[in-house]
Order: C-alpha cells, then sequence, then structure tokens
C-alpha cells in the first residue's frame, strides 16, 4: 500500500498561471479532502468529496477546483495562481466521512510569485 | 461556529516528564474529537480517536481524556522522550453526530529536552 501520494512536492508558480495537483489513495477510501497549511492558521479545508462523482466546498473553497471521477484520484486545480494562495497543501482520506482517521499525503508546497 | 483552540504554542518539557497538551472547543459538544502528530515537512500522522462516551482512552504512552463540561480534551504524553518532539493537533467534527468534516486546532509545538 503506498496510502495517499502527492504530486509534485514542490511548485513555484506565476501569479495568473494555472495548475493541478494530483492525489491519489490505494486504500478504496470513499471520503477524500484538500486543505491548506498556513503559519499560525491551521490547516483548513478547501474542498472534499464522499465518493465518486460528489465533491463539496470546505471553509475556504474560492480559487480551487476538484472533481472526483474515480475513486482513488482527487486532484486539486488552481484556476489563476494568485501569491495569496502560497501555501502547503496537504490532501487526505478516510475509509468514511465522519469519525474515522484521516490518512494524509506528504504535502506539496507552493509558491506564488 | 464551532471554535478549536489548542492553549499552548509551543510547550517545553524535560525527558522522562509527562506532557499534558490541551484543546478546547466553544460550541456544541463534538461527537468525537482526534488527535495527530505532525513532523516538520511531512503530512500530519493519526494518533487517537474518542468518543463523547468515552471519558479516556489509552494508546501505549498516550492517554486522550474528553471532558464535555469542561468543553476540554488533554492529551498526554507520559516518560517523554526527545523524538516525542513534534506538533500536535487536535480536530473535531465541523457538525453534531458522527458525520462532518474535521476542524483542526493550529497545534501545539512539543520540544523533549534530553
Amino acid at each position: 500500500n503506498a496510502g495517499v501520494t502527492q504530486t509534485p512536492k514542490f511548485q513555484v508558480l506565476k501569479t495568473g498561471q494555472s495548475m493541478t495537483l494530483q492525489c491519489a489513495q490505494d486504500m478504496n477510501h470513499e471520503y477524500m479532502s484538500w486543505y491548506r497549511q498556513d503559519p499560525g492558521m491551521g490547516l483548513r479545508l478547501i474542498h472534499y468529496s464522499v465518493g465518486a462523482g460528489i465533491t463539496d466546498q470546505g471553509e475556504v473553497p474560492n480559487g480551487y477546483n476538484v472533481s472526483r471521477s474515480t475513486t482513488e484520484d482527487f486532484p486539486l486545480r488552481l484556476l489563476s495562481a494568485a501569491p495569496s494562495q502560497t501555501s502547503v497543501y496537504f490532501c487526505a482520506s478516510s475509509r468514511r466521512q465522519g469519525a474515522y482517521e484521516q490518512y494524509f499525503g506528504p504535502g506539496t508546497r507552493l509558491t506564488v510569485t | 461556529s464551532q471554535k478549536i483552540e489548542q492553549n499552548s504554542e509551543a510547550l517545553n518539557i524535560q525527558e522522562g516528564k509527562t506532557a499534558t497538551l490541551t484543546c478546547n472547543y466553544t460550541n456544541y459538544s463534538p461527537a468525537y474529537l482526534q488527535w495527530y502528530r505532525q513532523d516538520p515537512g511531512r503530512g500530519p500522522v493519526f494518533l487517537l480517536l474518542i468518543r463523547e462516551n468515552e471519558k479516556e482512552k489509552r494508546k501505549e504512552r498516550l492517554k486522550v481524556t474528553f471532558d464535555t463540561t469542561l468543553k476540554q480534551s488533554l492529551f498526554h504524553i507520559t516518560a517523554s522522550q526527545p523524538a516525542d518532539s513534534a506538533t500536535y493537533l487536535c480536530a473535531y467534527s465541523d457538525q453534531g453526530g458522527s458525520q462532518g468534516n474535521l476542524i483542526f486546532g493550529k497545534g501545539t509545538k512539543l520540544s523533549v529536552k534530553p
């Protein structure tokens, strides 16, 4: 089991560029989520999915899109990068939404200049 | 809305002592809460989950308590070691019941000195 994998590990973008952060899990988990972590702010939920074909917004969804066409993959798209999106992004999965332990990926460190 | 507060940004203790970390919530009593460990440059790793009808949960040197009267969870590491140095995060559901998404506290950075 690879668990939760994320690519890339590091990325530098210019303002206005778009990109996709990849996330995959091989545990057949129904629930997947994206968080961003900023100094002094803790982990904040961007988007989540309770199953293939179902996505919903979290606390800070603006500027991001997601899709869930398969159980395994949950990519996060930055539509037009802004310096405020400089952050560390974590993908997580769990068996279901709710009282289940979440497995986190290693993170993507994104810098927008 | 539900708010999570981890009282200390940092905690320094001597090896062998018990570390006690605090996590408070402000509104409704959540059905469960979770504790995670995060090392620098890595994703959080799950440690323990405790439900509202459980007063205490243990795993090796770790112990979590859940006091719905005080709206507080305490996380203890007994016989602490330098390898326990990390940031510890608490998390609650953003809804009542067993559903919902997790809201994370900002974390407490624990340093265990030899």
